[in-house]
């Protein structure tokens, strides 16, 4: 259970166009979910909250007009990079709380690897 | 702001042996804390969730301790294989996870 499904798992885009990322929980519905970046050898950055039916939550420093959040459903969320630019080349994680024991833990989506060219 | 850092940031090791990986953070206040691991190019895989209210769990040959008020997991890894090779990231959660520096791990046969 608590299976999050992420698409594509790689694109490469040329430079100026905008890309579109998925999540989906596949098993349990998801309130809130979360999207991270991870450049090369580094650890995950949060960069913002989605939060179904309403604005997402950026980190310090994310530019929310160039990373656009989506989560019109319980089972959906999804990154939009806008006029992409090879400095947004990554790699992208999304996750979601699920139901545990007491508190909440966190799933993770298989990460999309992001090429601008 | 918290901070959570790992040590040691690589470490490659041969088969067998039993490892000791370290996560510190800088605020108590979490409530919980999750380890990770992470294949070169993948996603991340949960591996152990321990509650604010927990001192340890165990799954299988793995082990994480908690010590909340000193800032401390440490993820224990008995008779290490080659197929356990990968980045292991500690997260805690303050209604948002925050990640740890990561240890890369290599095990030789």
């Amino acid at each position: 259970g608590a299976v999050v499904s992420q698409h594509p798992s790689w694109v490469i885009c040329k430079s100026g166009t905008s890309v579109k990322i998925e999540c989906r929980s596949l098993d349990f519905q998801a309130t809130t979910m979360f999207w991270y970046r991870q450049f090369p050898k580094q650890s995950l950055m949060l960069m913002a909250t989605s939060n179904e039916g309403s604005k997402a939550t950026y980190e310090q420093g994310v530019e929310k007009d160039k990373f656009l959040i989506n989560h019109a459903s319980l089972t959906l969320s999804t990154l939009t990079v806008t006029s992409a630019h090879p400095e947004d080349s990554s790699f992208y994680i999304c996750s979601a709380s699920y139901p545990g024991q007491g508190i909440n833990g966190y799933t993770f989506g298989s990460g999309t690897r992001l090429t601008v060219v | 702001k918290q901070e959570v850092t790992q040590i040691p940031a690589a470490l490659s090791v041969p088969e067998g042996e039993n490892l000791v990986l370290n996560c510190s953070f800088t605020d108590s206040a979490i409530y919980n804390l999750q380890w990770f691991r992470q294949d070169p190019g993948k996603g991340l895989t949960s591996l152990l969730l321990i509650q604010s209210s927990q001192r340890e769990q165990t799954s299988g040959r793995l082990n994480a301790s908690l010590d909340k008020s000193s800032g401390r997991s440490t993820l224990y890894i008995a008779a290490s294989q080659p197929g356990d090779s990968a980045t292991y990231l500690c997260a805690v959660n303050t209604d948002k996870l925050i990640f740890g520096t990561g240890t890369r791990l290599q095990v030789f046969p």
